[in-house]
């Protein structure tokens, strides 16, 4: 049992460059989510997903797509990466079947982009 | 904002001294949950508090829940080199559940 998987672990881009995040989760969860972390902050939430084939935009969506095709898998895309989006990148999920549930992390991309 | 906010946004203590962290939130909530970060790591789920909960123990760790105030606390007893990491609230809120949001967090540093 695996948990949460997030790939790449690292990755640098230039400015202009796109790419996708990959998290993927065998644990049967609804919900998931990506949440970006700038150094000495808190978590951002960029997007979430409810279900398979639904997203819904979080406190900073901007400059970022999300795709839910398949219940285990979330993809965070970068389509024209900015200096401002080097940060790192955390996925999670939750079983929503009960309220009562914590929410499951992977360990996280770090992304540079120059 | 939908986020618990955590206070102090910055902790120092010695080891073997008590750490207390507060959360403060704004709506009703079914539960609040407290997660550390190691750095550069996820977060990970330390205890959950339900609403109708308002004190709960796991080892060294006790959580206080006062929903009149809509706050809660943490305290890490006994403290280690190794609870150095960054502390989190989430409060999971009855309206807009699915949306999960955290505050800032507080930062711990254990001197030995």
């Amino acid at each position: 049992n695996a948990g949460v998987t997030q790939t790449p672990k690292f990755r640098v881009l230039k400015t202009g460059q796109s790419m996708t995040l990959l998290c993927a989760q065998d644990m049967n969860h609804e919900y998931m989510y990506w949440y970006r972390q700038d150094p000495g902050m808190g978590l951002r939430l960029i997007h979430y997903s409810v279900g398979e084939g639904t997203t819904a935009k979080g406190e900073v969506p901007d400059g970022y797509n999300v795709s839910r095709l398949k219940k285990q898998n979330f993809l965070l895309g970068l389509e024209s990466a900015a200096p401002s989006q080097t940060s790192v990148y955390f996925c999670a999920s939750i079983d929503r079947s009960s309220y009562n549930s914590p929410l499951h992390f992977g360990n996280g991309t770090r992304l540079t982009v120059t | 904002s939908q986020q618990g906010e955590e206070d102090p946004q910055a902790l120092s203590i010695q080891e073997g001294e008590n750490a207390t962290m507060n959360c403060s939130y704004k709506t009703s909530i079914n539960n609040l949950q407290w997660y550390r970060q190691n750095s550069g790591r996820g977060l990970v789920h330390l205890i959950l508090i339900r609403s109708n909960e308002r004190e709960k123990h796991s080892g060294r760790l006790r959580v206080t829940l006062d929903t009149s105030k809509k706050s809660s606390s943490l305290l890490i007893t006994a403290s280690r080199a190794a609870d150095t990491a960054s502390y989190f609230c989430a409060p999971h809120l009855i309206q807009g559940a699915q949306k999960l949001v955290f505050g800032q967090g507080t930062r711990l540093t254990i001197n030995p």
